[in-house]
């Protein structure tokens, strides 16, 4: 069984502050790791896709990083804003099967 | 684009009947779609993937006669909690990969319904 873990469960931030959060997945057999932002009361959208060790993704204010070796990737926020607040989930492939295998989610709160 | 549907949003029902939830890709054609159920604190688990035109594949512990799947068309699957208890309250979510998307099969993002929340009394 494949386990994929977030850290912090939870988050609670000022609007304006820099964030961030940290998915651990098993550091053999990489193929595929995905962020996605889900706010509640609708579906989770798709951030990054990474498949690289040493990728690096931005998208606006959101960026990511992903060391396969070490089994980890960041997901950074720069300056939060209050639509930011959402539980952001990571999601590991292997090189075996087509399952993604999803954690837990971190929850930002970003305070105004 | 790559919007997915799912319905119903929430649905209660009583222990012994069947509930139908449906998971429909709008604007993309999908071959394979996947059914999660997500315990309160807990990470979405996988239960079945849905492959258009053949059986779906469950995980293990997932008890193919009481959650079944169908997945008769590339725009729709379908996911019925037969015979349902009280045990089976919780919330479904079904996503789905773009058939045509370039890139790679996996490196290509799920597109995610909205998900149904379901409560047996």
């Amino acid at each position: 069984i494949l386990n994929v873990e977030q850290s912090p469960q939870s988050l609670h931030v000022q609007e304006g502050d820099s964030t961030n959060f940290t998915c651990s997945f098993p550091s053999s057999n990489f193929y595929a790791l995905h962020w996605y932002r889900w706010e509640t009361a609708k579906s989770p959208e798709a951030l990054f896709v990474m498949t690289l060790n040493g990728d690096e993704k931005k998208k606006g204010r959101i960026s990511a990083t992903l060391n396969t070796k070490e089994g980890y990737s960041y997901l950074y926020i720069k300056g939060s804003q209050p639509e930011d607040s959402a539980t952001y989930l990571c999601a590991f492939k292997d090189n075996y099967g087509q399952n993604f295998v999803f954690g837990p989610g971190t929850r930002l709160s970003v305070l105004p | 684009g790559a919007v997915v549907s799912q319905h119903p949003s929430w649905v209660i029902c009583k222990s012994g009947t069947s509930v139908k939830i449906e998971c429909r890709s709008l604007d993309f054609q999908a071959t394979t779609m996947f059914w999660y159920r997500q315990f309160p604190k807990q990470s979405l688990m996988l239960m079945a993937t849905s492959n258009e035109g053949s059986k779906a594949t469950y995980e293990q512990g997932v008890e193919k006669d009481k959650f079944l799947i169908n997945h008769a068309s590339l725009t729709l699957s379908t996911l019925t909690v037969t015979s349902a208890h009280p045990e089976d309250s919780s919330f479904y979510i079904c996503s789905a990969r773009d058939r045509d998307m370039t890139g790679g099969l996996y490196n290509s993002p799920l597109h995610f319904g909205n998900g149904t929340r379901l409560t047996v009394t």
